[in-house]
């Protein structure tokens, strides 16, 4: 799988919008994007993916570059318990692809009230 | 709550003992994997089953084994235990065994080895 950057550490305000960035400059054309989060002992979860098109679900939002080197990942009302670490990961969906997550150090948001 | 359904929650050992944690996918779901996370490696994929079948292979240390029973649930085999395999255990599920598919995480086992 490609390698992602994420900066180490992020503040928010509780209610305001949170953009969690993510570089992916050796992201091939079969990889897609997907974010997970750990909240404080918990195990990960699922947050979105996508390939091209941002995407929206009930949790968040997730914008992809035009050229998919760079995404950014949308809370656009943090609440106390969107304290986690995001982890943005890339993941080839092919036939022989494994389905093993690979997790680097993640972002870890913290926010404020 | 992820369905996803690890035993036991914690677990304290010590050096040289040997240890099985249990795992229980959602139903439905066909893949498990297994991880662990320490606090100087992150979370690491240890190994992958798809219906009774291994998958995958990560950085699993040959003192450590696992199985996925016809039921689909699976055991992680930790033997010969050393202070270093301290650590949370994840436990995941998927539909799937593809890189696309959602997983779904447990809670974790919490290993302490003394």
């Amino acid at each position: 799988d490609a390698k992602t950057t994420q900066p180490n550490s992020m503040e928010s305000n509780e209610e305001e919008p949170v953009h969690l960035p993510c570089n992916h400059s050796t992201i091939s054309g079969t990889d897609y994007i997907h974010w997970y989060r750990q909240l404080p002992s918990q195990g990960p979860e699922y947050v979105i993916h996508g390939l091209t098109s941002n995407v929206n679900n009930r949790m968040a939002s997730l914008a992809i570059a035009e050229d998919r080197k760079s995404s950014t990942l949308i809370l656009h009302r943090a609440t106390l318990r969107d304290a986690a670490v995001y982890y943005c990961i890339l993941r080839t969906n092919y036939g022989g692809s494994q389905g093993n997550l690979i997790f680097g150090k993640g972002t870890k948001l913290s926010v404020k009230p | 709550d992820s369905g996803v359904t690890q035993t036991p929650k914690h677990l304290i050992t010590a050096t040289g003992q040997r240890v099985t944690l249990r795992c229980s996918p959602r139903s439905g779901d066909l893949s498990v994997y297994w991880y662990q996370q320490s606090l100087d490696q992150g979370l690491q994929f240890l190994i992958q089953y798809y219906n009774g079948e291994e998958r995958a292979k990560g950085n699993i240390l040959e003192r450590f084994s696992a199985q996925q029973f016809p039921d689909l649930h699976s055991e992680l085999n930790l033997s010969s235990l050393e202070l270093g395999d301290s650590a949370l255990y994840f436990c995941a599920s998927s539909v799937g065994g593809t890189g696309y598919n959602e997983q779904f995480f447990g809670p974790g086992t919490r290993l302490t080895v003394l």
